[in-house]
């Protein structure tokens, strides 16, 4: 069946530092991948989208990379500061045409000042 | 232009009653999403609907769940007789007909049963 696997522990980074997520996939083949914030009791918001042809995509301090060989994004913040702590959700989507994501179970972020 | 809305917040329901919960999409979007979240997992897609169709319902358990997207009005997903395991979050996203694959969120409805 699907799979998204991303990092359950939560990460804790110092303010300043690059904060690095990962999100990976098993027995699918998205047409696109996004990356969404989720603070607490909120609705998640989308920050990025990358498509299967793309090996890179940035956003102001975010970067994403998706390796569609290795089944793997990866989710950069540069210059983390204490507002960028909050979980950080993968989806997958394309497979079905019908804009249905499949979501990661999300890691949560903690920068410290 | 107001985000997507969904209301009520917070919904009590004990177990066997009805629970409607109500989603607004953004001005000029067109198609719906509903996901559920229980504690500590990940968002699950439920339904797809554009108005007055359903597209993709393959999230949506068997029994007594419906959704629906009415020419007229907001999204209305319903849960018949409730069970404590359908206590979780309930989010609507919606999109603009064409374009953009971003789906913008609403707040939630938090939906607790007793």
């Amino acid at each position: 069946s699907q799979k998204i696997e991303q990092n359950s522990e939560a990460l804790n980074i110092q303010e300043g530092k690059t904060a690095t997520l990962t999100c990976n996939y098993t027995n699918y083949s998205p047409a696109y991948l996004q990356w969404y914030r989720q603070d607490p009791g909120r609705g998640p918001v989308f920050l990025l989208l990358i498509r299967e042809n793309e090996k890179e995509k940035r956003k102001e301090r975010l970067k994403v990379t998706f390796d569609t060989t290795l089944k793997q994004s990866l989710f950069h913040i540069t210059a983390s500061q204490p507002a960028d702590s909050a979980t950080y959700l993968c989806a997958l989507g394309g497979s079905s045409n019908t804009g249905k994501l499949i979501f990661g179970q999300g890691t949560t972020l903690q920068v410290k000042p | 232009n107001a985000g997507v809305m969904q209301n009520p917040r917070h919904l009590v329901r004990r177990r066997g009653q009805e629970a409607r919960l109500r989603c607004s999409p953004m001005k000029g979007h067109s198609h719906v999403y509903w996901y559920r979240q229980l504690p500590e997992e990940g968002l699950k897609f439920m339904v797809y609907l554009q108005k007055e169709n359903i597209i993709d319902e393959s999230g949506m358990p068997k029994e007594r769940f419906s959704a629906e997207f009415p020419k007229e009005g907001p999204s209305i997903l319903r849960i018949q007789q409730v069970v404590r395991g359908d206590s979780a979050a309930y989010f609507c996203a919606s999109s603009p007909p064409s374009g953009t694959l971003e789906q913008f969120f609403g707040p939630g409805t938090r939906l607790t049963v007793l």
